[in-house]
C-alpha cells in the first residue's frame, strides 16, 4: 500500500508562535505532496501544491509568507504556520501523489488549535 | 473552476442501501474520486471514475455520467461503521490536474 505520515497528529500553540507540521511519504517516492485545510463541518480546500525540488505552489487567497511549504526531499514535506492566529486552528492535511498516478494518498491529518 | 454538490447529510437503517449523489461542473474533467472520512480522521480513498458507468468494488459502487456531470454512490448492505462523511472530488486538467472536493454528506447508519 501507500502510507502517508503526519507528525504531529495534534498541537497547540500560543498565538505569535510558528508550527512545523511534517509530511512523509513512508513506502514510496512522492513527487507531488499537497496541502488542504479543513474547518469544522467543511470540506478540504487545498492551499498549496508542493513539488521536490521547487517552490510551492499556493491557491489564491493562501499566505506564502504565512504558510511556509518545503519539499525537501521525496518523501518528505514540510508546512510551517509562521506567527500562528487563533483563526489559523484548523485539521491540516497532506496528501501524496506518485508521479504518473492519479490517486492521492492522504496523511491523518494534524489538528492545530491556536491559543 | 469547478462548482460540485451533494446533499448534506443522509440517513438510513443497518442493512439498507444509500445512495449519493454528486454534480460538478469543470473545463477540463479528468477523474471523480469518492473518499471516506470518519471524524477527526483523513479522508480514504473508496472509488475512482474517468469513463462513464459503473465501478464495483464490494459493498460499495460509483457511477459516473460526464454528459451529465453528475456521479453516485452507492453503499449496500449498510453497516454501522459506515457512518462518515463521503466527499466527491473532482480532478481538473485545466486546473493542473488538482482535485476539488465537495462539502461532504455525513451518512448517519441507524440500528
Amino acid at each position: 500500500g501507500a502510507v502517508v505520515s503526519q507528525h504531529p497528529s495534534r498541537v497547540i500553540c500560543k498565538s505569535g508562535t510558528s508550527v512545523k507540521i511534517e509530511c512523509r511519504s513512508l513506502d514510496f517516492q512522492a513527487t507531488t505532496m499537497f496541502w488542504y485545510r479543513q474547518f469544522p463541518k467543511q470540506s478540504l480546500m487545498l492551499m498549496a501544491t508542493s513539488n521536490e525540488g521547487s517552490k510551492a505552489t499556493y491557491e489564491q487567497g493562501v499566505e506564502k509568507d504565512k504558510f511556509l511549504i518545503n519539499h525537501a526531499s521525496l518523501t518528505l514535506s514540510t508546512l510551517t504556520v509562521t506567527s500562528a492566529h487563533p483563526e489559523d486552528s484548523s485539521f491540516y492535511i497532506c496528501s501524496a501523489r506518485r508521479d504518473g498516478a492519479y490517486e492521492q494518498y492522504f496523511g491523518p491529518g494534524t489538528r492545530l488549535t491556536v491559543t | 473552476g469547478q462548482n460540485i454538490d451533494q446533499p448534506t447529510e443522509m440517513t438510513a437503517t443497518e442493512g439498507a442501501i444509500v445512495q449519493i449523489n454528486c454534480t460538478y461542473q469543470t473545463s477540463g474533467f479528468n477523474g471523480l474520486f469518492w473518499y471516506q472520512q470518519h471524524a477527526g480522521e483523513a479522508p480514504t480513498f473508496l472509488s475512482y471514475n474517468v469513463l462513464d458507468g459503473l465501478e464495483e468494488k464490494g459493498r460499495f459502487s460509483s457511477f459516473l455520467s460526464r454528459s451529465k456531470g453528475y456521479s453516485y454512490l452507492l453503499l449496500k448492505e449498510l453497516q454501522m461503521k459506515d457512518s462518515a462523511s463521503y466527499l466527491c472530488a473532482v480532478r481538473d486538467w485545466s486546473n493542473d490536474y488538482k482535485l476539488s472536493f465537495g462539502a461532504g454528506t455525513t451518512v448517519t447508519v441507524r440500528a
